[in-house]
């Protein structure tokens, strides 16, 4: 089955530019989609489709996907930002579609 | 406004079973495939299953393929998850999300419910 690798902690001043990476096996041909979610709260949707925002999100949020990396990128990182991430696709080939990455702690510093 | 609300979790012993509803509003339910996501205490999102918007495609993880059973009631705009069999790693938050697409072969999960806590201990 298809999987997602994200590194466990990224931390960044306020201020700053945060950028967490989910890689996979050419990632770069796949839709990724990513999650905030602070402690207590349910999931979120922040990204999905590589780059597009749902209405509500921040244009501070972004996304990029090539090659065997995806990243999500939180410019001028803000208190309120620090949260788990976790990027997700969907692996139609596969009987067990639904692909989470481990997820990310990003700590505002 | 979109809402899921989730209900049924609670303490249950291991080898026993349960079953989890999520209640919808705010949307066509029965346009929509929706999901159950699972977070065990301190982990992270593990998918869990998958049911299409007229129930002709269901999915599961491995980890519990053959023990649970998604369904859902369109006339209800409820959706279900039976856990039958249950371990003690089943204990988790439990997330009913309604899965959205552009294109039909790539979903992402918006909204989440609140979630609903399953404790499988003895």
């Amino acid at each position: 089955s298809y999987v997602l690798t994200q590194p466990p902690s990224v931390s960044v001043a306020p201020g700053q530019t945060a950028r967490i990476t989910c890689g996979g096996n050419n990632i770069g041909s796949k839709s990724v989609h990513w999650y905030q979610q602070k402690p207590g709260q349910a999931p979120v949707l922040v990204v999905y489709d590589d780059s597009d925002r749902p209405s509500g999100i921040p244009e501070r949020f972004s996304g990029s996907n090539s090659g065997n990396t995806a990243t999500l990128t939180i410019s001028r990182v803000e208190a309120g930002d620090e949260a788990d991430y976790y990027c997700q696709v969907w692996d139609s080939s596969s009987d067990h579609p639904g692909v989470f990455g481990g997820g990310t702690k990003l700590t505002v510093l | 406004e979109v809402q899921l609300v989730e209900s049924g979790g609670g303490l249950v012993k291991p080898g026993g079973s349960l079953r989890l509803s999520c209640a919808a509003s705010g949307f066509t339910f029965s346009s929509y495939s929706m999901n159950w996501v699972r977070q065990a205490p301190g982990k992270g999102l593990e998918w869990v299953s998958s049911i299409s918007s007229s129930s002709s495609y269901i999915y599961y993880a491995d980890s519990v393929k053959g023990r649970f059973t998604i369904s859902r009631d369109n006339a209800k705009n409820s959706l279900y998850l039976q856990m039958n069999s249950l371990r003690a790693e089943d204990t988790a938050v439990y997330y009913c999300a309604r899965a959205r697409s552009t294109t039909g072969t790539t979903y992402w999960f918006d909204p989440w419910g609140q979630g609903t806590l399953v404790t499988v201990s003895s």
